[in-house]
């Protein structure tokens, strides 16, 4: 297995540009995430999905938009991009066990926006 | 809505030592599970650790361990003998019983010193 894929791996844009930042797993987890890290504030959640068609809002969801078309993948869309979205984005993907839930975390996508 | 409380920007010990990282959460709920997470330069979010709260007995993985005092809200990280692989940044986490949303402090910049 691969895990959790993430493309690109670092990412310049200009503000105002709009791209996406891919991510896969091929665990068949039912549950996928979107994380942001920022220095000195930890990781926060911006969206997840708890299967595909279902998608829900996470602590800062501004400026971001996504989809879940299949159980693989769930792409992140920044639609007009600002400086404050420079950080670094990670991917997970969870399934729940017997003692509770498993996260997998992508590698991460670096992103500056100037 | 959870927090989780890193009060310790950064820390450094000598290689071999044991060293305690601390973290502490606010939670409204009675079933929870915490997480210590560990961030290489290599920037991969790396598991070390998990607690289920209805759980009295700490958890350990070999070198590490946690300090888990439910009242108090309080979860620290325990790492014996530490070793040169053990610099990087550590993150504390929770996230509720049957809901897969971690929420994180900001983290604790570990350095073993040779």
């Amino acid at each position: 297995n691969a895990g959790v894929t993430q493309t690109p791996k670092f990412q310049v844009l200009k503000t105002g540009q709009s791209m996406t930042l891919q991510c896969a797993q091929d665990m068949n987890h039912e549950y996928m995430s979107w994380y942001r890290q920022d220095p000195g504030m930890g990781l926060r959640l911006i969206h997840y999905s708890v299967g595909a068609g279902i998608t829900d809002q996470g602590e800062v969801p501004n400026g971001y938009n996504v989809s879940r078309s299949t159980t693989e993948d769930f792409p992140l869309r920044l639609l007009s991009a600002a400086p404050s979205q420079t950080s670094v984005y990670f991917c997970a993907s969870s399934w729940e066990g017997e003692a509770g839930w498993h996260q997998y975390f992508g590698p991460g996508t670096r992103l500056t926006v100037l | 809505a959870q927090t989780v409380t890193q009060s310790q920007p950064e820390m450094s010990v000598q290689e071999a030592e044991t060293v305690t990282l601390s973290c502490t959460y606010d939670t409204s709920e009675n079933n929870y599970y915490l997480f210590w997470y560990k961030q290489p330069p290599s920037r991969q979010m790396i598991l070390v650790i998990r607690q289920e709260a209805y759980k009295q007995q700490n958890a350990t993985e070999n070198r590490f361990s946690v300090n888990f005092q439910k009242a108090a809200k309080s979860f620290s990280l325990k790492i014996s003998d530490s070793q040169l692989g053990d610099t990087a940044m550590y993150f504390c986490a929770s996230s509720s019983f049957g809901n897969e949303k971690l929420t994180f402090g900001t983290g604790t910049r570990l350095t073993i010193i040779p």
